[in-house]
């Protein structure tokens, strides 16, 4: 069984420019969620989907954006980027909100 | 602020023995909790999941769980040197919309002694 797949693994931006991530789920599973990962705040949650619908969002700028397919891939959008935008982005599969989540191996952005 | 503490090490531990690493949490209703492993430049790994109070065991692993106390916390068993790692808890919290998504703690760096 595939696991979560990330693409790209590795990006350098300028700041100023956008950014899409890809993100495929677990065959089967409909949820999706986005996490940063920085040295100084840890893991934080970006957003949900769930059939192609957002559920949920933290608290991050509207610059954040995403969206979800009809099969479950989903994209995250990052617009005008700032140097803090330097992260490792996260995706998490899952059957549904509340249950196991599985992480892909993530993109390392970094914006210079 | 809802939040998910955890003690940050290094936690040092002797190769064979037991590592006891603790979570506690801010939000009442949370119903479901994760513990993932990280290495260093990797993603994190779901170990195990746990969602009523008590003892839950795989393996060489135990999480426990304490609403009341709004605690939870992982037991690794026969520790080997491969556990050495960064140990995330993850609690879904709630707001009024709903479920907010997984809240992490910044994880306790664990260190297996050979």
């Amino acid at each position: 069984k595939a696991g979560v797949t990330q693409t790209p693994r590795y990006l350098i931006k300028t700041r100023g420019q956008q950014v899409t991530l890809s993100c495929s789920p677990i065959s089967g599973h409909r949820s999706v969620s986005w996490y940063q990962q920085t040295p100084g705040q840890g893991l934080q949650f970006l957003f949900e989907y769930f059939s192609e619908t957002q559920r949920n969002k933290g608290n991050f700028p509207g610059r954040f954006s995403g969206r979800q397919f009809s099969n479950s891939r989903s994209e995250m959008n990052v617009s005008t980027l700032e140097l803090g935008d330097s992260a490792l982005y996260l995706c998490a599969s899952s059957a549904g909100t509340g249950v196991e989540a599985f992480f892909g191996q993530g993109t390392r952005l970094t914006v210079v | 602020q809802k939040e998910v503490e955890q003690n940050s090490g290094p936690l040092s531990v002797p190769e064979g023995a037991i590592a006891s690493l603790n979570c506690t949490y801010s939000d009442r209703v949370s119903q479901s909790f994760f513990w993932y492993r990280q290495y260093s430049g990797k993603s994190p790994e779901l170990i195990m999941s746990i969602y009523s109070n008590g003892d839950k065991e795989d393996g060489r692993f135990t999480a426990q769980l304490n609403k009341a106390s709004q605690y939870v916390s992982l037991l690794i068993r026969d520790s080997q040197p491969s556990d050495s790692a960064t140990y995330l808890c993850a609690v879904l919290m709630y707001s009024g919309g709903g479920a907010d998504g997984l809240t992490f703690g910044k994880g306790t760096h664990l260190i297996i002694q050979p």
